[in-house]
C-alpha cells in the first residue's frame, strides 16, 4: 500500500515563527501536493511539485514556500507563521500512470497546526 | 478562478435510504471527476471517479456526470451508518494531477 507520512499530527507554534511541515511518500510518486483544509472551505491547494526541485503555485501560495530536494520528500514552509494559517494541512502524492489513474491522490494523515 | 461547488449540508438520511450528493463545476476544461470520502479526523480516500457522461456504478455507489450541465453527482444506495462522513467532490484533467475540491458535504445516516 502507498504510504504518505506527515511528520507531526499536531503542532503548536507562535506567530512569527518559521514552521516546517514534512511529508514523505514511499511509492516513488512523481507528483506531490500540499493542501490546507478549513471548515466550510474544503481542500485548497497551496503548492505542488511534479519532479525533484520543481514546484508550482497552487491557489493559495501566499505566506508559504516549499522544498523538494528528494523525490520522496516534500516540505511546506511557513516563513513567518500567522494566526490565519491555523489549519489542517494535508500532503498528498500521485503518479502520472496515464489518464485518470494519474490523478488518484494518496493523502497523509494530516497535520493540525495551531498558530498562537 | 476554477470552482467546484457542492450542495450545502449537512445531509441526513435514514438507514436504507438513497443519499444524493451533488456538485457543479465552473471550468469546462475539467475532464475527470472524483468523489473522496473523509471520516472525521481522518484523511480523504478516493471512492469513485468518472470521466465520461452518464452513470458509473460500483457496488452501492453510482457516480453521474453531465458535462453539458457541468454537473456531477454521487448516489449511495441502501445507506448505512458507516457511510456517515464528509464527501468531497473534485475536478481534474489538467496537468500533473492537480485537483480542485469542493467544500464538502457532511452526510449523516441515522439508524
Amino acid at each position: 500500500d502507498v504510504k504518505v507520512t506527515q511528520s507531526s499530527r499536531y503542532l503548536v507554534k507562535r506567530t512569527g515563527e518559521k514552521v516546517f511541515l514534512e511529508c514523505v511518500q514511499d511509492m516513488d510518486h512523481e507528483n506531490m501536493f500540499w493542501y490546507r483544509q478549513d471548515p466550510g472551505l474544503g481542500l485548497r491547494l497551496i503548492y505542488f511539485s511534479y519532479d525533484v526541485k520543481m514546484k508550482e503555485k497552487g491557489d493559495i501560495p501566499e505566506g508559504y514556500s516549499v522544498s523538494r530536494e528528494k523525490k520522496e520528500r516534500f516540505s511546506l514552509i511557513l516563513e513567518s507563521a500567522s494566526t490565519n494559517q491555523t489549519s489542517m494541512y494535508l500532503c498528498a502524492s500521485s503518479t502520472p500512470e496515464g489518464g485518470i489513474l494519474g490523478e488518484k491522490l494518496f493523502f497523509g494523515s494530516g497535520t493540525q497546526l495551531s498558530v498562537l | 478562478q476554477k470552482e467546484v461547488e457542492q450542495n450545502s449540508g449537512p445531509l441526513s438520511v435514514p438507514e436504507g435510504a438513497i443519499a444524493s450528493l451533488n456538485c457543479t463545476y465552473s471550468d469546462r476544461g475539467s475532464q475527470s471527476f472524483f468523489w473522496y470520502r473523509q471520516y472525521s479526523g481522518k484523511s480523504p480516500e478516493l471512492i469513485m471517479f468518472i470521466y465520461s457522461n452518464g452513470d458509473k456504478e460500483d457496488g452501492r455507489f453510482t457516480a453521474q456526470l453531465n458535462k453539458a450541465s457541468q454537473y456531477v453527482s454521487l448516489l449511495i444506495r441502501d445507506s448505512q451508518p458507516s457511510d456517515s462522513a464528509t464527501y468531497l467532490c473534485a475536478a481534474g484533467g489538467t496537468s500533473y494531477g492537480k485537483l480542485t475540491f469542493g467544500q464538502g458535504t457532511i452526510l449523516t445516516v441515522h439508524p
